[in-house]
């Protein structure tokens, strides 16, 4: 069964640092990976969706990789902002069932002025 | 387009009622989605449908319906309301849901549903 970990839980950072996010799945045969943005009483934003046969996508300051091999994928944030803070999440989609989403439970971002 | 909508935003139940929780998109997407979310937990999913008239269960499954008679709607049903079903549902659709399709997921702004 395919599990989805995200650590940290939480991080806070002074403005204008540059941060990694990270996501970990057990099962490698995943058929994409989306990061998404949460914000307080909304709902999901999508910020960047990487294909099984991607390694990265940008957009922005933003940046997300993918080793499906070793079941990780990070979310960079350079030069962060207040507006940066938020909860991210991570979810993966199987090969097998392509439009379900498997979520890990997220980390909260908050980022000091 | 308004993307993906949910209706009502809040709603409180007393153990054993039942409601509807609405879901439409605009954006003729053939996929949708139900998922659930609580605290420091993902989201999980519940239902979903790959177009009209096709439905199946997710990972949740149980104390809800769902039903798929138009592309753009699919309601959620609560058939005898419980306190463990406190939580906040989310709507999501997809152009594709098959491989080869390009999948990215829109989220609806949540129900947040409390059960007493």
């Amino acid at each position: 069964k395919q599990e989805v970990t995200q650590i940290p839980a939480a991080l806070s950072v002074p403005e204008g640092e540059n941060l990694v996010l990270n996501c970990s799945f057990t099962d490698s045969a995943i058929y994409n990976l989306q990061w998404f943005r949460q914000d307080p009483g909304k709902g999901l934003t999508s910020l960047l969706l990487i294909q099984s046969s991607q390694r990265e996508q940008t957009s922005g300051r933003l940046n997300a990789s993918l080793d499906k091999s070793s079941g990780r994928s990070t979310l960079y944030i350079a030069a962060s902002q207040p507006g940066d803070s938020t909860t991210y999440l991570c979810a993966v989609s199987g090969v097998d069932s392509s439009y379900k989403l498997i979520f890990g439970s997220g980390t909260r971002l908050l980022v000091r002025p | 387009n308004a993307g993906v909508t949910q209706t009502p935003k809040f709603q409180v139940l007393k153990t054993g009622q039942s409601m509807t929780l609405q879901c439409a998109q605009d954006m003729n997407h053939e996929y949708m989605s139900w998922y659930r979310q609580d605290p420091g937990m993902g989201l999980r999913l519940i239902h979903y449908s790959v177009g009209a008239g096709i439905t199946d269960q997710g990972e949740v499954p149980n104390g809800y319906n769902v039903s798929r008679s138009t592309t753009e709607d699919f309601p959620l049903r609560l058939l005898s309301a419980a306190p463990s079903q406190t939580s906040v549902y989310f709507c999501a659709s997809s152009l594709e849901g098959g491989q080869g399709g390009h999948n990215e997921q829109f989220f609806g702004p949540g129900t947040r549903l409390t059960v007493l």
